[in-house]
């Protein structure tokens, strides 16, 4: 199975910050990843996907990056509303795999 | 509008069973791959199952398979989950996703429905 290993766990940033969140993938997984938002009690939300491509709706702060095995997700200035936990997820082959999630919040 | 509906959930016993569904609606269902994704209280999302726009192909993590079978009615617009021989760690929510490509990514989810399995 392809694991997916998110860092950080948990990140503390203020507003108008850049913020980044990366997933390493055990093998290569092409471009098979995509990046989700979920707020409290709320679904998860398609943030980016085909590593790099923007979902609808989604505001341009928010962009994907890969470089080999390893994903980032980049928000370039921090809002409110970012608030939440961020999962990666890869599509490459089954088992799907999520990553562990980042909790990020508001210093 | 794309809608996702869960429903089906609730509380069952250790070894009991217990079917999903979720109702689509806004786009074309047969056209789409689906899936299911589940989130333990507090814990991280884990994908569940796979269903290709026919029905004919399904795909699921060893911690389901053969206990757990994901179905779809393409003239309903209706995906089902069937578990069974459920376990106290599958108590989750289930959330029914819609598959983009070949469920490459999922731009659509439902609600949720809340499964709690406990004596």
């Amino acid at each position: 199975d392809i694991q997916m290993t998110q860092s950080p766990a948990s990140l503390s940033a203020s507003l108008e910050e850049i913020v980044t969140i990366t997933c390493q993938a055990s093998q290569d997984i092409g471009n098979w990843l995509s990046w989700y938002q979920q707020k409290p009690g709320k679904s998860p939300q398609l943030l980016i996907y085909g590593a790099t491509s923007l979902a609808d709706g989604v505001p341009s702060r928010f962009s994907g990056s890969r470089s080999g095995t390893q994903y980032s997700l980049k928000i370039s200035r921090l809002q409110v509303e970012d608030i939440g936990i961020y999962y990666c997820l890869q599509a490459y082959s089954a088992p799907w795999t999520f990553g562990g999630g980042t909790k990020l919040e508001l210093k | 509008e794309v809608q996702l509906v869960e429903s089906g959930g609730g509380l069952v016993q250790p070894g009991r069973s217990l079917k999903l569904s979720c109702a689509a609606s806004g786009f074309t269902f047969s056209n789409y791959y689906m899936a299911w994704v589940r989130q333990a209280p507090k814990k991280g999302l884990e994908w569940v199952a796979t269903i290709s726009t026919s029905g004919s192909r399904t795909y699921y993590p060893d911690s389901v398979k053969g206990r757990f079978t994901i179905s779809r009615d393409n003239a309903k617009s209706s995906l089902y989950l069937q578990m069974n021989s459920l376990k106290s760690e599958d108590t989750a929510t289930y959330y029914c996703a819609r598959g983009e490509g070949t469920a490459n990514w999922f731009a659509y989810w439902g609600q949720g429905t809340l499964v709690t399995v406990s004596s």
